[in-house]
């Protein structure tokens, strides 16, 4: 079955720089893949999706990749804040038809001021 | 506020016991998804709804059961309830069978002492 793998070592960035998330994921490639931010003891907000057909997307500071050849999507922030501290999460459909919308850990992003 | 209503915020129960919890999606959403989060693990999906009809199941326990109502609310049933049944359970909700963006609810965290 489809498994997420994201780092699930603690990212800690300065203030202003580029952080980069990782998700590889390690069956078949979904049509689309998602991003969500979860702060602490909080439900998952949406943030960013993108299909198979597109390279990246952009939506203010944050861009995705989506690489089917290598099976693996780039979260990246730019210009980090502070309040961009949370836990990301990538998810996607297990399988195609199946409407199983699986997550991965998330990464911890912790912006230093 | 995200529109998907999650009831009750906190449970605290004893082993044995059973609780149910409850979730109104958004307006004009279609399908429930329930997600399983325990301490320090990531989101696990249990099952999902869609206009009534159960559409996927994940690694549900048996002694778990949901079910959605005509007026689309829905409601995971936890019976025989263990320590280590201890999570936060999210409700998300999606505009239909196959519409890809999850909204999530704030989370009903439940304590089994």
């Amino acid at each position: 079955s489809q498994k997420i793998e994201q780092n699930s070592e603690a990212l800690n960035i300065q203030e202003g720089k580029t952080a980069t998330l990782t998700c590889n994921y390690t069956n078949y490639s979904p049509a689309y893949l998602q991003w969500y931010r979860q702060d602490p003891g909080r439900g998952p907000v949406f943030l960013l999706l993108i299909r198979e057909n597109e390279k990246e997307k952009r939506k203010e500071r944050l861009k995705v990749t989506f690489d089917t050849t290598l099976k693996q999507s780039l979260f990246h922030i730019t210009a980090s804040q502070p309040a961009d501290s949370a836990t990301y999460l990538c998810a996607l459909d297990e399988g195609t038809g199946t409407y199983k919308y699986i997550f991965g850990t998330g990464t911890r992003l912790k912006v230093l001021a | 506020d995200s529109g998907v209503t999650q009831t009750p915020k906190h449970l605290i129960t004893a082993t044995g016991q059973r609780v149910t919890l409850r979730c109104s999606p958004r307006s004009g959403d279609l399908s429930v998804y329930w997600y399983q989060q325990s301490l320090d693990q990531g989101l696990q999906f249990l099952i999902q709804y869609y206009n009534g009809e159960e559409r996927a199941k994940g690694n549900i326990l048996e002694r778990f059961s949901a079910q959605q109502f005509p007026d689309l609310h829905s409601e995971l049933n936890l019976s025989s309830l263990e320590l280590g049944d201890s999570a936060l359970y999210f409700c998300a909700s999606s505009g239909g069978a196959g519409a890809n963006v999850l909204t999530f609810g704030a989370g009903s965290r439940l304590t089994v002492l």
